[in-house]
């Protein structure tokens, strides 16, 4: 089964300034590969999602994402981030062979500061 | 996207007793899934509810404790049953959509004393 690394579990950044979320995966011939908003006392949204085609995925919000197949990597990046970003984010993946249910990493705490 | 409800949306419940969460999708989707968000931490997968057939538990998960039914292609429920203090837990629904893409209901928070 497919694991999901999110190497920073907290990262506080100043208001405006630009955030790196990282996350890896362990290798597979095919996966899917997500990410996730929660914010606070609410349900996980939708922030993007490579399926195939484009290696670099845009979002909601202006988040983006870049699939890396050589490096096992889909990586999180704004420009600048606001008051409003502060949250949990979550990398997902999954893969069909698995009947497409989703592995999630522990998350990273996006802390955003004036 | 589905517009996807849950019900409770939060309850606390005695020890020993059993809760069942519902959740309702305003499409058709053959996939449901059920998982576990326990304080301040991940998302795990509790089970995979297809319409027509028995769920499927991962592991660490049975249906002794967490039933779940299926009934029609929009809906689903969980019970979560002889709760204790451990199962003190956010529960949300999924539904997959295109090539695994799936999206969330708001979650059942669940406190049990």
């Amino acid at each position: 089964a497919q694991s999901v690394t999110q190497l920073d579990s907290q990262v506080p950044v100043f208001e405006e300034a630009p955030v790196e979320l990282r996350c890896n995966y362990s290798s597979s011939v095919s996966v899917y590969l997500f990410w996730y908003v929660q914010y606070p006392n609410q349900g996980l949204q939708l922030l993007l999602k490579y399926l195939s085609g484009s290696t670099l995925v845009k979002g909601i919000n202006g988040f983006e994402a870049e699939f890396n197949k050589s490096q096992t990597s889909f990586h999180l990046r704004k420009p600048s981030v606001h008051i409003s970003d502060t949250a949990e984010y979550f990398c997902a993946v999954s893969e069909s062979s698995s009947g497409y249910a989703l592995n999630f990493g522990k998350g990273t705490s996006l802390l955003v500061t004036p | 996207s589905a517009v996807i409800s849950q019900k409770p949306s939060r309850d606390i419940c005695q020890r020993g007793t059993s809760l069942t969460i519902q959740c309702q999708v305003d499409s058709q989707v053959t996939m449901m899934f059920w998982y576990r968000q326990q304080p301040g931490q991940s998302l795990t997968l509790i089970a995979t509810a297809n319409q027509g057939s028995e769920a499927t538990y991962e592991s660490g998960f049975v249906i002794d404790k967490f039933p779940i039914s299926r009934p029609n292609l929009t809906f689903s429920t969980l019970t979560v049953s002889n709760m204790s203090p451990e199962d003190s837990s956010i529960y949300l629904c999924s539904v997959e959509y295109h090539q695994g893409t799936q999206y969330f209901g708001p979650g059942t928070r669940l406190l049990v004393l």
